[in-house]
């Protein structure tokens, strides 16, 4: 089964950027979704199809996919990013999730 | 305004049953695949299942197949999720989740429910 790796945790300084990788074997070929989700709450869907925003969500998040290697990119970051991110990828009838990446704002 | 609202989650012992059911309001819910995804207490997401807007599409994850049903009754703009022999692995928040676009394939999930917990115990 196709299995998306991303880091456990990703620390940034407040106002500074962050990224957050996801890797799998040939995922530039596929749509990459990224989901925010704060404690407590629902999922988000901050990124869809690698590189776009749906509306309400700041221009502050960006992301890429190319080769083994999908990111999402926050600029600029605040307090109220302080939440986990799920990459997501659908591959052959199923969706697969990343385990998830602790983004921690100092 | 985009409404999924899930129901009938609770305590339940292993190998019971449970049929989760989500109702949804604030679009043109026969226009769009849902989709069920689940987290356990502390870990991350899992995608369950999916079910195109004519129910003409159907998948699960290889851990549910064989276990759980998806449907949908679009006369009544609701979602379900029959869960049979239930294990305690399958404790957790089930949330009900719609596509992003209508008619579209692989836009992610753009809306979600607040979650049902399911919690297997004896």
């Amino acid at each position: 089964s196709y299995e998306l790796t991303q880091p456990l945790s990703v620390s940034v300084a407040l106002g500074q950027t962050a990224r957050i990788s996801c890797g799998a074997n040939n995922i530039g070929i596929k749509n990459v979704h990224w989901y925010q989700q704060r404690p407590g709450q629902a999922p988000v869907l901050v990124i869809y199809r690698d590189t776009n925003r749906p509306s309400g969500i700041p221009d502050r998040f960006s992301g890429s996919n190319s080769g083994n290697t999908a990111s999402l990119t926050i600029s600029r970051v605040q307090v109220g990013d302080d939440a986990d991110y799920f990459c997501q990828v659908w591959d052959s009838g199923a969706g697969v999730f990343g385990g998830g990446t602790k983004l921690t704002v100092l | 305004e985009v409404q999924l609202v899930e129901s009938g989650g609770g305590l339940v012992k292993p190998g019971g049953s449970l049929r989760l059911s989500c109702a949804a309001s604030g679009f043109s819910f026969s226009s769009y695949s849902m989709n069920w995804v689940r987290q356990a207490p502390g870990k991350g997401l899992e995608w369950v299942s999916s079910i195109s807007s004519s129910s003409s599409n159907i998948y699960y994850a290889d851990s549910v197949k064989g276990r759980f049903t998806i449907s949908r009754d679009n006369a009544k703009n609701s979602l379900y999720l029959q869960i049979y022999s239930l294990r305690a692995e399958d404790t957790a928040v089930y949330y009900c989740a719609r596509d992003f676009m209508a008619g579209g394939y692989d836009y992610g999930a753009g809306y979600w429910g607040q979650g049902t917990l399911v919690t297997v115990s004896s």
